[in-house]
């Protein structure tokens, strides 16, 4: 275990649904990080978190809105999401965002829309 | 903007064979370079990382080489082994205020016993 854990592991949710996926980190970091692995294309980063303050979003939409209540506890809330938003998503964490500092994934949570 | 280029997308090697896989990146002010496996259904683990400020880098059968001035970096896996089968994943950081990692596509590497 890398002590970043990420739940649920799986959801299947419907458009109209709102849901919420939860990432939690072990590891006295001070930054979190939202991706998105899509088949066949790059980790794409959603959202920085160092400190507790959102520092980048890199042009997501509305419907994923991210909160982090405090730097050991990462959420992104989804609702009327579309089908093209099938993916695994994984929180990472490291010990800030600032130098080159390593980046601790969790296991990811496996969403389908239907 | 910022991009990352990986080849091979797959790479099937025999078992003791070496496997190479290079990046490409577009930021010259990229100053780290991580190199990410990622197991089937398993999450991304940082394998071996370089910094700007040297050639190359070793641990065991994996290395890492850095070329600057043409901005691409390579994984080498020597003495290929089948545990050694997942996907890889490059990526570059320029550092500063948001350690903003762009990743490769990934490479699939399968090693045959």
């Amino acid at each position: 275990e890398t002590g970043v854990t990420q739940t649920p592991r799986h959801l299947v949710m419907g458009m109209t649904n709102k849901k919420s996926l939860k990432c939690e980190q072990h590891l006295g970091h001070n930054a979190m990080y939202w991706y998105k692995q899509s088949a066949k294309k790059p980790l794409e980063l959603m959202f920085v978190y160092n400190f507790k303050e959102q520092t980048e979003n890199n042009s997501v939409p509305s419907r994923f809105s991210p909160e982090c209540p405090n730097s050991s506890h990462l959420f992104l809330h989804l609702h009327t999401l579309q089908p093209e938003d099938s993916a695994l998503y994984l929180c990472a964490s490291s010990q800030d965002s600032g130098g080159s500092s390593v980046a601790f994934f969790g296991q990811g949570t496996r969403l389908t829309v239907v | 903007g910022e991009n990352v280029e990986q080849h091979p997308s797959t790479l099937s090697v025999q078992e003791g064979d070496s496997a190479v896989i290079k990046c490409t990146y577009s930021d010259s002010a990229s100053n780290y370079f991580p190199w990410y496996k990622q197991e089937l259904g398993k999450r991304p683990q940082l394998i071996i990382d370089i910094r700007s400020n040297v050639g190359e880098k070793k641990d065991q059968r994996i290395a890492v080489t850095l070329n600057k001035t043409a901005k691409h970096f390579s994984l080498h896996i020597t003495e290929t082994q089948p545990e050694d089968s997942a996907v890889y994943f490059c990526a570059a950081s320029r550092g500063g205020a948001t350690n903003k990692l762009i990743f490769g596509t990934g490479t699939l590497l399968a090693v045959q016993p």
